[in-house]
């Protein structure tokens, strides 16, 4: 039962425009989410996270949206560049208890046309 | 300052052997994650540890598998006869603190079992 759920396997956008890569979870203990960025042969490296008591985190060209009522997270990249083409994994945190593993999708692979 | 490391970056083993898997976690990072990410798939949690104890081997798929970190920096994942289905890229990841939210992911070693 996958518990976060990235629909889309890719994504294509032109240079300069806006790329929304899409994020569902199941579980409503999750209340940490973080995004990661892959290039080939590289592990995932974070990029942007938020709390669940947020609905928005922004940090430059990156901005995470959450909406705890649908369960369902989005990550806007404006403008987009070419070295922006990678996958994209959201995975999900259950902050407290005893278990901290980040529970991961199966990854968006963005691709930004020059 | 150096991220984490992993060696070896690929081994190729035979069906029924052993492997051995090492990490290096970034100097000063607690914690430390093992993750296995097979093709098409996001990153799968196989075990953490805090310090040199396994705080949690619940991701481990059975008994062939086992970890260790005994001086509580570098750890090795071991895995005894080898299955096809143990081919996968296995990535290790560290953070600060425990329960540190954002884990630092190594480059990985690709496994593959022929």
């Amino acid at each position: 039962d996958q518990q976060v759920k990235q629909n889309s396997p890719s994504l294509s956008v032109q240079e300069g425009r806006i790329s929304i890569l899409n994020c569902d979870y199941t579980n409503s203990m999750f209340d940490y989410f973080l995004w990661y960025k892959k290039y080939p042969a590289e592990g995932p490296t974070f990029l942007i996270s938020i709390s669940s008591i947020k609905d928005k985190n922004e940090d430059g060209r990156f901005t995470v949206f959450l909406n705890k009522s649908a369960k369902h997270l989005s990550l806007h990249i404006v403008p987009s560049q070419p070295g922006d083409s990678a996958v994209y994994f959201c995975a999900a945190h259950r902050v407290g208890g005893s278990n901290y593993k980040l529970t991961f999708g199966k990854g968006t692979l963005l691709t930004v046309n020059p | 300052g150096a991220g984490v490391s992993q060696t070896p970056s690929n081994k190729v083993t035979e069906k029924g052997k052993y492997v051995e898997l090492r990490c290096d976690p970034i100097s000063g990072h607690t914690a430390l994650y093992w993750y296995r990410q097979s093709l098409g798939q996001g990153p799968e949690f196989l075990i953490y540890f805090q310090g040199t104890g396994a705080a949690d081997d619940s991701g481990l798929p059975n008994d062939r598998f086992f970890a260790v970190r005994p001086e509580g920096s570098v750890s090795t994942l071991k895995i005894q006869r080898t299955e096809r289905g143990d081919s996968a890229v296995y990535l290790c990841a560290s953070s600060l603190t425990f329960g540190g939210l954002e884990q630092y992911f190594g480059p990985g070693t690709r496994l593959t079992v022929t």
